[in-house]
């Protein structure tokens, strides 16, 4: 298998550029989540999808920020405009929905560098 | 609300001393706990969970992590610890009121392990 897959692994932008992160989950995963990890608030749940649906954006920052799922084996999250305090590793992570006792997957993460 | 709590913020233990990493958590309803581990520039893995049964469950590399209801704690342990073992832990809540999909982290316990 070849696991849940982000891009880019590192992006550095410029305060005000928009910025778009990518991932593919795991095939046959239908809940797919979007999380964001710093050092100051540790891992925050930003939004999830259940079959392609959003479920729960409660956890997106701001209007800047926002993420779609136009299909079951893609989903973007982008942020625009960017700024510095963006700066994290963002993770997506998908599991099989359905079935609510599930681990989830990890993607490798996306830093995102603004300066 | 759902929420788990890690009071340590690190750990430290000698190689092939056992180890444990402290979680309690907080939710309505029967829970559903995980633990994850992330090793450095990694995305988090699944180590072993708890929906139901027995009270000691066991998972990946060695580690186990007891359920305890009346003091509503999810202690990962193993008992000996190996250098390779050091990472961030995190203990993790399934929020069954959002339709239970919804993952809530704790802040995340950094294991040492010195040889």
């Amino acid at each position: 298998d070849a696991g849940v897959i982000q891009s880019p692994r590192h992006e550095v932008t410029e305060m005000g550029q928009e910025v778009t992160l990518r991932c593919k989950p795991i095939s046959g995963h239908n809940s797919l989540f979007w999380y964001r990890q710093t050092m100051m608030r540790g891992l925050e749940l930003l939004i999830y999808f259940n079959n392609n649906v959003p479920i729960d954006d409660s956890g997106m920052p701001e209007d800047r920020f926002s993420a779609k799922m136009p299909n079951a084996s893609f989903s973007t999250l982008k942020i625009q405009p960017s700024e510095p305090r963006d700066s994290a590793v963002y993770f997506c992570a998908s599991t099989v929905g359905g079935a609510n006792t599930g681990e989830l997957f990890f993607g490798e993460g996306s830093r995102l560098t603004v300066l | 609300a759902q929420s788990v709590a890690q009071p340590e913020d690190q750990v430290n233990v000698a190689e092939g001393n056992p180890l444990t990493v402290k979680c309690t958590y907080s939710v309505s309803g029967n829970p559903y706990l995980f633990w994850y581990v992330q090793y450095p520039n990694r995305g988090l893995q699944f180590l072993l969970k708890y929906i139901t049964g027995d009270n000691l469950v066991k998972g990946s590399y060695g580690f186990e992590a007891e359920f305890n209801k009346s003091q509503t704690s999810f202690h990962l342990k193993k008992p000996s610890a190996l250098v390779s073992d050091s990472a961030l832990y995190f203990c993790a809540v399934r929020d069954l009121n959002t339709g239970g999909f919804k993952t809530i982290f704790g802040a995340g316990t950094r294991l040492f392990v010195k040889a």
